[in-house]
């Protein structure tokens, strides 16, 4: 069964921290990985992912795939509280051009 | 572009009673989705559309029924609606092979009593 795991389920950090967020997955034909922010209302594009060990960055959010262990990263440097948000990572498989999402993750910033 | 455009944005049904979701998208993308998001899960996919006059079931497909005439418009019907289909529900689009992953509309919020 095709499946994509974040940990963890939720965080909660100061002002100026940085966070790294998790996502694990197991899926048939994988096309790419991808993040999203979903503060209370649709979810947003962040990264799209295919190819492993090369990063993409915007601005203080960077991520990273790995296709042999079958993980992704999400980075966050410098947290502000307009982080706060729920991150989703999904993965694209080719078949069907179907996406699975992860529970994914509840980032709290405090100021 | 208006992008992926949803109607309505809240509904309350009574169980037993039918309705219809809108989804619009006006970028001329081929693959058109139906999620539903209940709370502090992800997104769960319910059927979804590689084209005009083609439809597959995805994960979670009972108690729904979609059709796609148009390039542009996906609709999703609940047919005897259930407390259990109470959740969001997000409609997105893609182009194949596209780098920014979907599109999603702003999510009608439905609850079934």
């Amino acid at each position: 069964e095709d499946k994509v795991v974040q940990s963890p389920l939720s965080l909660v950090v100061h002002e100026g921290d940085t966070v790294t967020l998790n996502c694990s997955y197991e899926v048939t034909n994988f096309r790419s990985l991808l993040w999203y922010k979903q503060e209370k209302k649709a979810p947003t594009f962040l990264f799209m992912l295919t190819s492993s060990g090369i990063e993409k960055k915007s601005g203080r959010l960077s991520s990273i795939l790995d296709k042999k262990e079958l993980f992704s990263i999400l980075n966050i440097t410098a947290t502000q509280t307009g982080d706060s948000a729920v991150y989703l990572c999904a993965v694209e498989a080719n078949t069907g051009n179907q996406f699975y999402f992860g529970t994914g993750t509840s980032l709290t910033v405090i100021p | 572009n208006a992008g992926v455009t949803q109607t309505p944005k809240f509904r309350i049904l009574k169980i037993g009673q039918s309705m219809t979701l809108q989804c619009t998208q006006d970028m001329n993308h081929n693959y058109m989705y139906w999620y539903r998001q209940d709370p502090g899960m992800g997104l769960k996919l319910i059927y979804y559309s590689v084209g005009a006059g083609i439809t597959d079931k995805g994960e979670v497909p009972n108690g729904y029924n979609v059709s796609r005439s148009t390039t542009e418009d996906f609709p999703l019907r609940l047919e005897l609606a259930a407390p259990s289909q109470t959740s969001v529900y997000f409609c997105a689009s893609n182009r194949p092979g596209g780098d920014f992953g979907q599109f999603f509309g702003p999510g009608t919020r439905l609850t079934v009593l």
